[in-house]
């Protein structure tokens, strides 16, 4: 069975950071284009970054640039999300996707960002 | 930044037709923006539909259906079920990133 289980979020003040992690199973991680997004509390779907098969080509949504960094470990079959200087706006619930297309969710860890 | 603009909300009889429809700020949809529809459901992660403007995954049931459609990506649902009911998002790619619609609200009353 294709999973994906994410892991790290929680409250934390502004200006702190927090790192994501997503451990998947059931298909071939080094061969999958990885994704995170988020949604925020009552709100759409935003995509945040996404990451090639080796971990040598990163994109990110513009407001993140410069604060969050997208990784990857395939020995590991594990995706990374670091966000540093977290501001209120990043509160949302993380989701890690496989596939550009996310086709496969994980069911995603609640980040609040408050004081 | 690109917006993707989808109509806030639909209403749709059981049994009936129903066609969402996808737009881009930056011009027409095109096969080239790989269009891709999600389902929502409250307190749940989303799940996949379309691939690539009308490939269904193999869960996906066959009364979905994904085209363009004039300038916009199109998901069409025919003989809507009760359990249709959901938040739909279509994702479209420009330039090596990605950019999520805002969502249609689909109600089957």
């Amino acid at each position: 069975e294709v999973q994906l289980v994410e892991s790290g979020g929680g409250l934390v003040q502004p200006g702190g950071s927090l790192r994501l992690s997503c451990v998947s199973s059931g298909f071939s991680f080094p061969n999958s284009w990885m994704i995170w997004v988020r949604q925020a509390p009552g709100k759409g779907l935003e995509w945040v970054a996404n990451i090639n098969k080796d971990g040598s080509e990163e994109y990110y949504v513009d407001s993140v640039k410069g604060r969050f960094t997208i990784s990857r470990d395939n020995a590991e079959n594990s995706l990374f999300l670091q966000m540093n200087s977290l501001r209120a706006d990043d509160t949302a619930v993380y989701y890690c996707a496989k596939g550009r297309g996310a086709e496969i969710w994980g069911q995603g860890t609640m980040v609040t960002v408050s004081s | 930044q690109t917006v993707v603009t989808q109509e806030p909300s639909l209403t749709v009889s059981p049994g009936g037709t129903v066609t969402l429809t996808c737009a881009s700020s930056t011009g027409a949809v095109t096969s080239g923006y790989y269009p891709n529809w999600f389902q929502q459901k409250p307190g749940q992660a989303p799940r996949a539909l379309i691939y690539s403007t009308s490939n269904r995954h193999s869960w996906t049931p066959a009364r979905f259906s994904g085209s363009l459609l004039g300038d916009k990506a199109a998901l069409t649902l025919s003989g809507v079920q009760p359990d249709d009911e959901a938040d739909y998002y279509c994702l479209l790619y420009n330039r090596n990133t990605w950019v999520f619609g805002e969502g249609t609200k689909l109600t089957v009353l």
